[in-house]
């Protein structure tokens, strides 16, 4: 069945140093989304990128898309504290349901 | 945040209780979802509703009822649960089912005694 892995699972960063996490399908994806989940709350959705190579910014978030449609990356620029959390993708597959598969999630610890 | 509330925010049950559930969205959306989140798994979706008619049961136990009876209440209707079905339970909302983005509530603490 579709599967959406992410890694790595856990992250423990210094403040100011950059994170990335990477999102990889086993099937092509028609969009995939982030959300972000921070400690005892709820996802909240980040963006969502539908074009092959897209890149969207956010601040100091940058999002890709592979060309392949197939795998995603978010990277944080000199983390703060205030990036705690577990950071989901949720990829759609192209065709049948219309289900966001949610990756297994990236946890970031940020040590001030 | 209070586009999408739950009810109650915590919940200890026993196996053979029955207990619902409730969420309400304040978004005017038309899709509203229920999701399990388990340690250490991924976010599992288990049904999906839009414009009130069920389109996705995720193989979930029978032990599990949804309930939709407009587009802004759901509900999860609990009973004879197990332990392993302790989790937090998030309900959600979207505009529709697709592509659009997903605005998730606080989630129901469920412990099974």
């Amino acid at each position: 069945g579709q599967q959406v892995m992410q890694i790595p699972q856990y992250q423990h960063v210094q403040e100011g140093e950059d994170f990335t996490t990477y999102c990889n399908s086993s099937t092509t994806l028609s969009n995939i989304q982030w959300y972000k989940q921070r400690p005892g709350g709820h996802p909240v959705f980040l963006i969502q990128l539908v074009k092959s190579g897209e890149v969207k910014k956010q601040k100091r978030l940058t999002f890709q898309f592979g060309e392949a449609k197939k795998n995603s990356s978010l990277h944080i620029t000199a983390t703060q504290t205030t990036d705690v959390g577990t950071y989901f993708c949720a990829g759609r597959v192209l065709t049948g349901a219309n289900n966001l598969f949610f990756g297994t999630g990236t946890r970031l610890t940020v040590i001030p | 945040e209070t586009g999408v509330t739950q009810t109650p925010r915590h919940l200890v049950m026993g196996m053979t209780n029955k207990k619902s559930l409730k969420c309400e969205q304040h978004l005017g959306h038309n899709a509203m979802y229920w999701y399990k989140q388990s340690a250490k798994k991924p976010l599992e979706l288990m049904f999906v509703y839009n414009f009130k008619e069920q389109t996705e049961n995720n193989s979930v136990p029978s032990r599990f009822s949804p309930e939709c009876p407009n587009s802004s209440h759901l509900f999860l209707h609990l009973h004879t649960l197990q332990p392993e079905d302790s989790a937090l339970y998030l309900c959600a909302s979207s505009q529709g089912t697709s592509p659009y983005e997903q605005y998730f509530g606080p989630g129901t603490r469920l412990t099974v005694t």
